[in-house]
């Protein structure tokens, strides 16, 4: 597809279940993100990738979340023993990368997590 | 912390101009200005972006102060499907890999 694709779209889970939510980015894109956006709120930054290596993973809440991208292309964020308050949307951006600055970011539809 | 100060509402009327505000006094000689909407459950749309010089699209068009300490995002002739949070964004060069920092945005309300 020409955008960054989340799946799965909509995802209930139980209070203590283990979630694994993918984003396959845009084809070529050196740069991925992930944001998490609780309702009525802007994007929170989670944590970003450059190829396969993690950079900054300042974002993540806690050390029950985990991502990966372990080819440089498609990437999952796993939240362990979830929790009512990780309910949010997760969103996936992807962006080329350039020496000079000034990409631009391109998000996909995000997945709904609800954990009740 | 967003960089950014922005209005949390406006509104616009249907097929006129929006003109959408924004501050970024502490802008680095690095960053870029970025503009991005939100339409309600969709993920975050790319407008506009530019580093000094006024910039224009098939979606918009971006004007930066001089000093860069201010910008303001036209919709030359907005419509309903224009209502959105629209969110303005400083960011630096690649080389550092940094994040985009969403702020609160300004809920933009075309009327018909």
């Amino acid at each position: 597809g020409a955008g960054v694709s989340q799946s799965p779209r909509y995802k209930v889970a139980k209070r203590g279940q283990d979630v694994a939510l993918r984003c396959d980015p845009i084809s070529g894109h050196v740069s991925l993100f992930w944001y998490q956006q609780a309702l009525g709120q802007g994007p929170e930054f989670l944590t970003y990738f450059q190829n396969e290596a993690q950079l900054d993973k300042s974002g993540l809440p806690s050390d029950r979340f985990f991502a990966e991208r372990p080819e440089g292309s498609v990437s999952t964020l796993k939240i362990q023993r979830t929790q009512q308050e990780d309910s949010a949307v997760y969103l996936c951006a992807s962006s080329l990368w350039s020496i000079y600055g000034g990409t631009e970011a391109f998000f996909g539809q995000g997945t709904r997590l609800t954990v009740v | 912390d967003a960089k950014t100060t922005q209005p949390p509402s406006m509104d616009c009327a249907e097929g006129r101009a929006a003109n959408l505000p924004c501050n970024h006094s502490t802008i680095s000689g690095n960053e870029y200005v970025y503009w991005y909407r939100q339409i309600h459950s969709q993920g975050p749309q790319y407008i506009i972006h530019g580093l000094k010089n006024n910039e224009t699209n098939e979606m918009a068009s971006l004007i930066i102060t001089e000093d860069r300490k201010s910008s303001t995002l036209i919709l030359p002739h907005a419509t309903l499907r224009d209502t959105a949070v629209y969110y303005c964004i400083v960011r630096a060069d690649d080389n550092y890999g940094q994040n985009f920092v969403f702020g609160p945005g300004t809920r933009l309300s075309v009327l018909p």
